[in-house]
């Protein structure tokens, strides 16, 4: 989607390594926000950011870690993947100010742990 | 190995058909309500939203219902093209207030 790209578009990654995707907006947005989509559960959110270096988990946060040294810039790092982090993760940017108060996402991220 | 499928609730329409596609919604305290689309391979898209203060909105070939009452969110998408096909999901968002802090000004 225009104004928020995600990299990579897809990792095959093994079992105890770690891993970091990015999350880059050029919206100038305040809010960033990571999820993760598998079958079953639709989006749930990982971790969320409010502004430069103030981050919050969301309820699945066991297993990853997230910074934030400026405003364009969300990762969402896996000290040690596991298998159950096989996913497709979205990131999403809010409070544009536009009329639409909803989130914007990325095309996201197909990560396999193997 | 085997595989097991997303097992998601499916409407299939002849092109041109009217869609609708239903929501039920928990949390009475919601104030808004959005609609997303999501492509295969694609991140969900914003269609359209609504206020809990209005029970109706329209856009270009969509138009959102909201049934509080009943806590219910319909979407309605008209004349029903291939280019529809996706899965839409329903969202809600609750504002939440904290305890709140007295102030009291001396004079």
């Amino acid at each position: 989607d225009a104004g928020i790209t995600q990299s990579p578009r897809h990792k095959v990654t093994e079992t105890g390594t770690p891993v970091t995707l990015r999350c880059h907006q050029t919206e100038n947005h305040r809010y960033m926000y990571w999820y993760r989509q598998d079958p079953g559960h639709g989006l749930r959110l990982i971790h969320y950011s409010y502004g430069v270096k103030d981050t919050d988990k969301g309820e699945v946060s066991d297993g990853y870690s997230v910074s934030r040294s400026k405003t364009e810039d969300f990762l969402l790092t896996l000290e040690s993947a596991t298998s159950s982090q096989t996913s497709v993760y979205f990131c999403a940017i809010s409070g544009g100010q536009g009329r639409n108060y909803g989130y914007t996402f990325g095309s996201g991220t197909r990560l396999t742990v193997v | 190995g085997e595989s097991v499928g997303l097992h998601l609730p499916t409407l299939s329409v002849q092109e041109g058909d009217n869609s609708i596609i239903n929501c039920a919604y928990s949390n009475s305290a919601s104030d808004y309500f959005i609609w997303y689309k999501q492509e295969s391979g694609k991140g969900p898209q914003f269609i359209i939203d609504i206020r809990s203060n209005m029970d109706k909105r329209q856009g270009q070939r969509v138009t959102v219902l909201l049934n509080k009452t009943v806590k219910h969110l319909s979407l309605q998408i008209a004349a029903t093209q291939p280019g529809d096909s996706a899965v839409y999901f329903c969202a809600q968002m609750v504002l939440t207030f904290g305890g709140g802090t007295r102030l009291m000004v001396k004079p």
